[in-house]
């Protein structure tokens, strides 16, 4: 079964810094993988999605942007953070096309300030 | 488009009692409806689904949800609730005839607290 590795779990940045996130999976090749954003403990927005290496699609127009350099890792970065960017980010995965269901990690809880 | 919704932000039951957490959903077509649990400051897992068959689907931790197409209804339920129950719970849904979980939509999120 697959494994999803995020990192760092918690991170504190100031407005105006930039951002990476890492996720890397295990167990599963060529997965597809998804950025969702929780904001306020609740509700889940996806940000981004990937169908493989150098392929990204972006859901909402949006401060951050996301690559995979490879078929397992998954980055979501920013140059220049905003307060609105703060939230608990949480990378997913699925098998492959029209595969349910997806497999979370563990999250990572960003704060601007 | 589809959409689901989960009428209660919070669900508070005693432990030992049966708990239900509502979910309703739109989508075209048929469904492919899951619910995930979610416990503080970590991602959510999932607990079972429906695609087709049986309208009662069990999952993990002793959870099962009734699929009901004529209510457009998926709620999930469990016989007795243990204190370790207490979390988020999402309902999502995708229609089957999409081709990719990117489709996928979540609800809300209903919080449930079992009370020892």
């Amino acid at each position: 079964s697959q494994t999803i590795h995020q990192w760092p779990a918690t991170l504190v940045q100031p407005v105006g810094s930039p951002l990476s996130l890492e996720c890397t999976v295990e167990g599963t090749s060529n997965p597809n993988l998804y950025w969702y954003r929780q904001a306020a403990g609740r509700g889940l927005q996806l940000l981004f999605y990937s169908v493989g290496i150098g392929q990204i699609s972006s859901e909402v127009p949006q401060n951050l942007s996301a690559s995979r350099p490879q078929d397992r890792q998954f980055i979501l970065s920013s140059k220049k953070l905003l307060l609105s960017d703060s939230g608990f980010y949480l990378c997913a995965c699925s098998p492959g096309q029209g595969a349910p269901p997806l497999h979370f990690g563990n999250g990572t809880r960003l704060t601007v300030t | 488009a589809q959409s689901v919704a989960q009428p209660e932000d919070q669900v508070n039951v005693a432990e030992g009692n049966p708990l239900t957490v509502k979910c309703t959903y739109s989508v075209s077509g048929n469904p492919y409806l899951f619910w995930y649990v979610q416990y503080p400051n970590r991602g959510l897992q999932f607990l079972l689904k429906y695609i087709t068959g049986d309208n009662l689907v069990k999952g993990s931790y002793g959870f099962e949800a009734e699929f009901n197409k004529s209510q457009t209804s998926f709620h999930l339920k469990k016989p007795s609730a243990l204190v370790s129950d207490s979390a988020l719970y999402f309902c999502a849904v995708r229609a089957y005839s999409s081709g990719s979980a990117r489709q996928l939509t979540f609800g809300s999120g209903t919080q449930l607290t079992v009370l020892p």
